[in-house]
């Protein structure tokens, strides 16, 4: 079970917008970074947002990235049937040394 | 434009060995931390093990520590990743990947190399 909770699924329509949220369990985190990637079955995955909610250049601004406390949000506006992906949440651990990925959430673009 | 390729999976009893490499492309790779993570099927990601751009640190994930160890080459631009004492649950894609900067996510990812362990 990973540190960084994730609902296992989403779904939204073409046009809506859905939010993803990501829960971190670890105590005195409030400083550490959030970063969220897009996973599409067959292809590499594409880093969409880092330190919480700067955007790579390349990614569209429909998707936007929010952190409060131990909780952090993915938002996607005016959905699209390309954006159907496994979307996963990733933390630094200073302490362990190591990096940790959400569960993953699959996004059913209806 | 920037590229990893990843080589060296395959299928292996448990207890086995592989080595995975991966040639990087495009950048300078002696410049960036390199980092293995992986997806069992079905599963979701994993993050392996991390390497510095000089190579003077290195750090695993619980799952793999004392089994695996990542490497690299810096005059040959390839990472590597050897992977001992083979289990099943190390069944998976294993993706080389790039970092931006330190605590800047990643950047560039392979297309994977898939790895099954038979029990």
């Amino acid at each position: 079970q990973s540190v960084l909770t994730q609902p296992p699924s989403a779904s939204g329509t073409p046009g809506q917008g859905v939010t993803i949220s990501c829960s971190d369990s670890r105590s005195n985190v409030g400083n550490d970074y959030i970063f969220w990637y897009q996973h599409l079955p067959g292809t590499a995955p594409k880093l969409l947002i880092y330190r919480n909610s700067q955007r790579p250049s390349g990614v569209p601004d429909r998707f936007s990235g929010s952190k409060s406390g131990t909780s952090a949000s993915l938002a996607i506006s005016g959905l699209r049937s390309e954006d159907e992906a496994d979307y996963y949440c990733a933390a630094w651990d200073d302490r362990l040394r190591i990096w940790v990925f959400g569960g993953g959430t699959k996004l059913t673009v209806l | 434009q920037d590229h990893l390729e990843e080589s060296g999976g395959g299928v292996v009893q448990s207890g086995g060995s592989l080595r995975l490499s991966c040639a990087a492309s495009g950048f300078t790779f002696s410049s960036y931390g390199m980092h293995w993570v992986r997806q069992g099927p079905g599963k979701g990601l994993e993050w392996v093990a991390l390497i510095w751009a000089d190579g003077s640190r290195r750090d695993y994930a619980d799952s793999v520590r004392g089994r695996f160890t990542i490497s690299r080459d810096n005059s040959k631009d390839t990472l590597y990743l050897q992977l001992n004492s083979l289990r099943p649950e190390d069944t998976g894609i294993y993706y080389c990947v790039k970092e931006v900067r330190y605590l800047a996510g990643f950047d560039v990812w392979g297309q994977g190399t898939m790895v099954s362990v038979s029990s």
